[in-house]
């Protein structure tokens, strides 16, 4: 079965420091990963995804993750926060041989200090 | 513009009241799902439905129900709403590719008294 583990419910870092959000997946078989973001009283917005093609994903925003299959991790990072960022952020992850649904993580919320 | 849409975007509403969340999308997918949400908290899937006349149950029990007439309207009901439906309900699109990818709308946050 598929799952998804995102390290840290809440996380802070000061503005213009680099901001890094952890997502473990567990999959039998190649998985398409994504993170997708959420503001306040919104839908979930895509950042990016991973659909096997290049390793290092480049999404919107500045935001970028890398696929690492022996660490089975697909962490999010961004050189240099914003206040825009604080958001909360979803990894998801999907099976790439059959057509089922995306899995969520929990969720991880960012917070911007000034 | 292509765009997933979700009316009302609030609603407050009280017990033993039917209700009907409305969910549209503009994009032509055939894949269209319902998701809960408590606030700062992690989503699950209630109903799905891979195209026009399929609907699934999904990994939440709910005592909604939802149908799926046109391709492009997936309607959520609560045939009689209670204080436990108070949440936020969360619809989604995606094409029928193996990519998967969710297009969500703006959500509608419900609170039944």
């Amino acid at each position: 079965a598929q799952s998804v583990t995102q390290l840290g419910s809440h996380v802070s870092v000061s503005e213009g420091a680099l901001v890094l959000l952890r997502c473990n997946y567990s999959s039998s078989v190649p998985p398409y990963l994504f993170w997708y973001v959420q503001y306040p009283n919104q839908g979930l917005q895509l950042l990016l995804k991973y659909t096997s093609a290049a390793t290092l994903v480049k999404g919107i925003n500045g935001f970028e993750a890398e696929f690492k299959k022996s660490e089975t991790s697909f962490h999010l990072t961004k050189p240099s926060a914003h206040m825009s960022d604080a958001a909360e952020y979803f990894c998801a992850v999907s099976p790439s041989n059959r057509d089922d649904k995306i899995i969520f993580g929990k969720g991880t919320r960012l917070h911007i200090l000034p | 513009e292509a765009d997933i849409y979700q009316t009302p975007r609030y609603l407050v509403i009280g017990t033993g009241k039917k209700i009907t969340l409305e969910c549209s999308q503009t994009m032509g997918h055939d894949k269209m799902y319902w998701y809960q949400q408590d606030p700062g908290m992690e989503l699950h899937l209630i109903h799905y439905s891979y195209g026009v006349n399929s609907t699934e149950k999904g990994d939440l029990s709910s005592e909604s129900t939802v149908s799926r007439i046109r391709t492009e309207h997936f309607p959520l009901t609560l045939e009689s709403a209670r204080p436990s439906h108070t949440s936020q309900y969360l619809c989604a699109s995606s094409e029928s590719t193996i990519f998967n990818e969710q297009y969500f709308g703006p959500g509608t946050r419900l609170t039944v008294t």
